[in-house]
């Protein structure tokens, strides 16, 4: 199993600045991700962080708005920008080992980053 | 695209009661299939792990199936508690994980 350590736990910003959000992970993983949960929706997937190059974004989701930064194999950071409050949302981190048979095996998450625009 | 829904949206029962929570998904290529219970404002806590080759897991009262040729894993609580009461959330992997919008339960004493 994982042991992740997300910060900040929450946080109420305002319009217009950036938030970075930090997860850290107690042993070397191979897969990192980060996902958004909007009040009463379930999990998107914003992107993949990849260790030493650019993250991958899914659709509707740019580097410009959320960057992502993964400079080893424990940690990575999620930084939401020029914000608003359309962005209040829970945002989470998540870690999988790869599987022997490739793809993911099981997934692990942080406690969440509760941030409320305003 | 791999769509996950689950089914029922909200669920309701007494305490005691054994219930069963359904998801399906459209792509059968899955390498797992995960579900997680999430409590008010929290993270997401791993319940149960099928990996493609198995059919169901068990963990204490929790009973995981899946079948996936037809895209189909239930999950079954048995002899519910209060404690219980949360969403449960079940997602399938490939090279990522999709979700499905989750089960909100509520166990009343």
């Amino acid at each position: 199993s994982a042991v992740i350590s997300q910060k900040p736990s929450r946080d109420i910003c305002q319009r217009g600045t950036s938030l970075t959000i930090q997860c850290q992970v107690d042993s070397q993983v191979t897969m990192m991700f980060w996902y958004r949960q909007q009040p009463g929706q379930s999990l998107t997937l914003i992107a993949t962080a990849n260790q030493g190059s650019e993250a991958t974004y899914e659709s509707g989701f740019v580097i410009d708005k959320f960057p992502i930064s993964r400079p080893n194999l424990t940690f990575s950071t999620l930084t939401v920008s020029n914000m608003s409050p359309e962005d209040s949302s829970i945002y989470l981190c998540s870690v999988a080992l790869g599987s022997v048979a490739g793809g993911l095996s099981e997934a692990f998450f942080g406690q969440g980053t509760r941030l409320t625009v305003v | 695209k791999q769509e996950v829904t689950q089914i029922p949206a909200a669920l309701s029962v007494p305490e005691g009661e054994n219930l069963v929570l359904n998801c399906s998904f459209t792509d059968s290529a899955i390498y797992n299939l995960q579900w997680f219970r999430q409590d008010p404002g929290k993270g997401l806590t791993s319940l149960l792990l099928i990996q493609s080759s198995q059919r169901e897991q068990t963990s204490g009262r929790l009973n995981a199936s899946l079948d996936k040729s037809s895209g189909r894993s239930t999950l079954y609580i048995a002899a519910s508690q209060p404690g219980d009461s949360a969403t449960y959330l079940c997602a399938v992997a490939n090279n990522d994980m999709r979700f499905g919008a989750g089960t909100r339960l509520t166990v009343k004493p």
